[in-house]
């Protein structure tokens, strides 16, 4: 079974530009979260999917960010435009019931440097 | 608001047992997890904690104390394999609030 997988694992972007993050989580998983982490700091929930639908979006920072999930399968991560404060690994996890055991599986990450 | 606390750093030895201590201040609190992540990776999930007590997985274990808001994760026979970041994340229904981690040096 493929685990989560995230598109790219490293992207530079100037301030200003745009940046789109792909996650694809494991194959049945309706549950599908967002995640960044600045350097050394805790990592920070963004947004929950529940198949399409966003259960909660409480954590994304502004309106500079967008995400979608078409189709309740693979979510995008939409920066427009980016800031340097932007910069961070950005996760996405995705589980099946969430609540039942605390576990999520995680991606690798996505490193977004904005300079 | 909603923190979690742990300690950034710890260095022990391989073969050692090593405790890694968090405390959790959250609204709806339903459990607490634990991850692993070494560097470049993803996290890994290590156990989950919903009511009191100790839950042993292998040389993991992890407790949680849900009256004093306090958990930890233990390790017991380190390897250097260990050395890793391991994060607390409490868990509120829709979403997983997670510690900053505490980086484990295991030396030799």
């Amino acid at each position: 079974e493929a685990g989560v997988t995230q598109f790219p694992s490293h992207s530079v972007i100037e301030k200003g530009q745009t940046v789109t993050l792909r996650c694809d989580p494991i194959s049945g998983h309706d549950n599908l979260y967002w995640y960044r982490r600045v350097m050394g700091k805790e990592i920070k929930f963004l947004l929950h999917f529940v198949k399409e639908s966003k259960q909660d979006e409480s954590g994304m920072p502004n309106n500079r960010f967008l995400a979608e999930r078409t189709g309740g399968t693979y979510s995008t991560l939409k920066v427009q435009p980016a800031e340097l404060e932007d910069s961070g690994v950005y996760f996405c996890a995705s589980s099946q019931v969430p609540g039942m055991r605390g576990e999520q599986y995680f991606g690798p990450g996505t490193r977004l440097t904005v300079t | 608001g909603q923190s979690l606390e742990q300690p950034s750093e710890v260095t022990a030895v391989e073969g050692a047992i090593v405790q890694i201590n968090c405390t959790y201040q959250t609204s709806g609190f339903y459990g607490l997890s634990w991850y692993q992540q070494h560097d470049g990776g993803a996290p890994t999930f290590l156990s989950y904690n919903a009511l009191d007590g100790l839950e042993e997985t292998g040389r993991f274990s992890s407790f949680l104390s849900r009256s004093d808001s306090y958990g930890y994760l233990l390790l017991q026979e380190l390897q250097m394999k260990d050395s890793a970041s391991y994060f607390c994340a409490a868990y509120n229904f829709n979403k997983f609030y997670f510690g900053s981690g505490t980086k484990l040096n295991v030396k030799p």
